[in-house]
């Protein structure tokens, strides 16, 4: 089993739609987790923590399920320039050690 | 501000050949982190460097190696390259220790072993 596995995806939406992106990681003894963005042929870049409690960011929603070792984003109201993949990563043990899912690709259509 | 510098951005070698990667992370950031991003997968972490010091390592053989010097700026050192070496090689620096905290990746350098 891997250690962060994610959505195979593509997902293909239309613009305004609302998907969900999900995550699950196999060490309970994790301590840090978030969601990256990478565009093709980029770098990834840091969309958002992740929180026990959930939190926000415009239109996207992040959710952590300590007990199901579990991890959620939600975009809601799609856009064109949401078109990119969505990496899970978690940080164990102090964050020394990080893990990349291998991402979720997204395409929203017009 | 300068973000993370890679360098160079694009590199071939061939099989048994050693090559050396660069990084220069952000002023201020005393963290450096390697990854390995094959084509479809996800970055893979090798290593983390803090205040020159090893902080974490991946599951890579030993013919990755690393160090960072006082300007916190990192090399990455792989010896005896095989094919399966061929990857997008990330480098991100942080403030902190803690790898991934606002982490910034540099576009990294793609390396064809042939």
């Amino acid at each position: 089993r891997k250690e962060v596995e994610q959505d195979p995806g593509p997902f293909n939406v239309p613009e305004g739609a609302t998907v969900a992106f999900n995550c699950t990681y196999s060490n309970s003894a994790s301590q840090s987790f978030f969601w990256y963005r990478q565009d093709c042929r980029k770098e990834p870049k840091l969309l958002m923590s992740v929180y026990s409690s959930g939190n926000e960011d415009g239109r996207f929603t992040a959710q952590l399920n300590r007990a199901s070792q579990y991890i959620s984003l939600l975009i809601r109201d799609s856009k064109l320039s949401d078109s990119a993949t969505y990496l899970c990563v978690v940080a164990n043990t102090g964050g020394f050690k990080t893990i990349f899912g291998a991402g979720t690709r997204l395409f929203v259509k017009a | 501000d300068a973000g993370v510098t890679q360098s160079p951005t694009h590199l071939i070698k061939t099989r048994g050949q050693q090559v050396t990667l660069r990084c220069s992370p952000i002023s201020g950031h005393k963290s450096v982190s390697w990854y390995q991003q094959v084509l479809g997968q996800g970055p893979q972490f090798i290593f983390q460097y803090y205040e020159k010091e090893e902080r974490g390592r991946g599951n890579f053989p030993d013919r990755f190696s690393a160090r960072q010097f006082p300007n916190y700026s990192s090399e990455l050192n792989v010896n005896a390259l095989l094919l399966g070496d061929s990857a997008l090689y990330l480098c991100a620096s942080s403030f902190g220790v803690v790898a991934t905290t606002e982490a910034f990746f540099g576009q990294g350098t793609r390396l064809t072993v042939v």
